[in-house]
């Protein structure tokens, strides 16, 4: 299984909503990463996982809260976001180490705040 | 810290042409090189990567890079492209350190195939 999952594929949320974005991977991979991409932009990082562990946070608001409950989930939990947090939202997988370091990326969840 | 730059936001070519895209790094450690396709409305598939070794890596869909250190540029190429082939694509980079570390992209190249 070389795939990353993400769910949901769409989610539209009020600003005083709350809501969670899930990613899962059955790679045996154990770093895991949240990306956020505008339209006609490049991806842009927003948190690592290394082992489960917070690894690195990109000085994101904290409207958004990663979790890795464990090795093969991660999840971003949303909460008083703004119009502006609209955007695709990427997870990725990878091994750790100097062997294979390149990313598996799902399909992404767009979300729209209105 | 890292940086890519795609100097061509845009790169039209009629179909069965060759093409090149154009990709320059800057970094003050060794790295890792990738080159990613994004189609319209999905996340992004590796086409291919250098980690060492020999400097021209082959990828899928019939894609090339070759990576040039003195020059720091990594460009993508194909011999001959097919409408298909209509994406964006991202050059990016990642500390070859061996840790988990995020990968970098360049702006992205759209390119565009005309019949």
């Amino acid at each position: 299984d070389t795939e990353v999952t993400q769910t949901p594929k769409h989610l539209v949320m009020g600003m005083t909503n709350k809501k969670s974005l899930k990613c899962e991977q059955h790679m045996g991979h154990r770093a895991m990463y949240w990306y956020k991409q505008k339209a006609k932009k490049p991806p842009e990082l927003m948190f690592v996982y290394s082992y489960e562990k917070l690894s690195i946070n990109e000085s994101v608001p904290s409207r958004f809260s990663p979790e890795c409950p464990n090795s093969s989930l991660l999840n971003l939990h949303l909460h008083a976001l703004q119009p502006e947090d609209s955007a695709l939202y990427l997870c990725a997988s990878s091994q750790v180490g100097q062997g294979a370091p390149e990313q598996f990326f799902g399909p992404g969840t767009r979300l729209t705040v209105l | 810290a890292q940086s890519v730059t795609q100097l061509d936001s845009q790169v039209p070519v009629f179909e069965e042409a060759p093409v090149e895209l154009r990709c320059n790094y800057s970094s003050s450690v060794s790295v890792y090189l990738f080159w990613y396709v994004q189609y319209p409305n999905q996340g992004l598939q590796l086409l291919l990567k250098y980690l060492s070794g020999s400097t021209l890596v082959k990828g899928i869909n019939g894609f090339e890079a070759e990576f040039n250190k003195s020059q720091t540029s990594f460009h993508l190429r194909k011999p001959s492209v097919h409408i298909s082939d209509t994406a964006e694509y991202f050059c990016a980079v990642s500390d070859s350190g061996g840790g988990a570390d995020g990968l970098t992209f360049g702006k992205g190249t759209h390119l565009i195939i005309q019949p």
